[in-house]
């Protein structure tokens, strides 16, 4: 049984504040992680996707990944009330063509 | 711009009444899924096409069927929607050979309410 697992939270930051977003994944065969965001009502919409042990920049945005822990994480730098959202973290078990499985979701509340 | 549209964006029936849900894409990718979101859960994968090769969950209700007409456009049929059915429909699409990362983009999905 595939699982991905993240926090529910509510996770509350201030605004300007670095946000941690977590997510661990029961397949060691997992090859592909992707962030997705989503707004309440809203479809998910890609923010991050990572590959390879380490780190992925993209503006404010960090993917870390370790896939010896079975871990993969986003960082949110200078947190935005306008990042006030859900976001999934899903997995791609095998390449060459698979299904995503998705976790539940963390709320991420920004305060200003 | 291309992207994956999906009609209607709300949708209300009554109990027992049939409804068809729309996908299409510009995109041109092979791979279309259907997935089901309930409120405050992880989206619930029903089926998926890869080209003209339809693939159906283990766990999805055979009150649920799909069609793909052709590259473009993809349906889902509730044939007779109960209460529990009522969701937020979303229809993604992938390339997996032209994108080795397997990126899913997803339409604006379909509200459905059932009465």
């Amino acid at each position: 049984q595939k699982e991905v697992e993240q926090n529910s939270g509510p996770l509350s930051v201030p605004e300007g504040a670095i946000a941690s977003l977590n997510c661990t994944y029961s397949d060691r065969g997992s090859q592909s992680f992707f962030w997705y965001r989503q707004y309440s009502g809203k479809s998910p919409e890609l923010i991050m996707s990572i590959y390879s042990n380490g780190d992925k920049e993209d503006g404010r945005f960090t993917a870390q990944l370790n896939k010896a822990s079975q871990y993969v994480s986003l960082l949110i730098r200078d947190s935005q009330p306008s990042d006030s959202a859900t976001y999934l973290c899903a997995v791609i078990v095998n390449s060459g063509y698979s299904t995503l499985t998705f976790g539940k979701g963390t709320m991420l509340l920004v305060s200003p | 711009d291309a992207m994956v549209i999906q009609n209607p964006r709300y949708q209300v029936t009554q109990f027992g009444k049939p409804v068809t849900l729309s996908c299409s894409q510009t995109l041109n990718h092979n791979v279309m899924y259907w997935y089901q979101q309930k409120s405050s859960q992880a989206p619930k994968l029903l089926f998926h096409y890869y080209d003209k090769d339809f693939n159906n969950e283990a766990d999805t209700p055979d009150n649920f069927q799909s069609r793909r007409p052709n590259t473009s456009f993809c349906f889902l049929d509730i044939r007779s929607p109960g209460l529990g059915d009522a969701a937020m429909y979303l229809c993604a699409t992938s390339s997996p050979y032209r994108d080795s990362q397997e990126t899913q983009y997803f339409g604006p999905g379909t509200r459905l309410l059932v009465l």
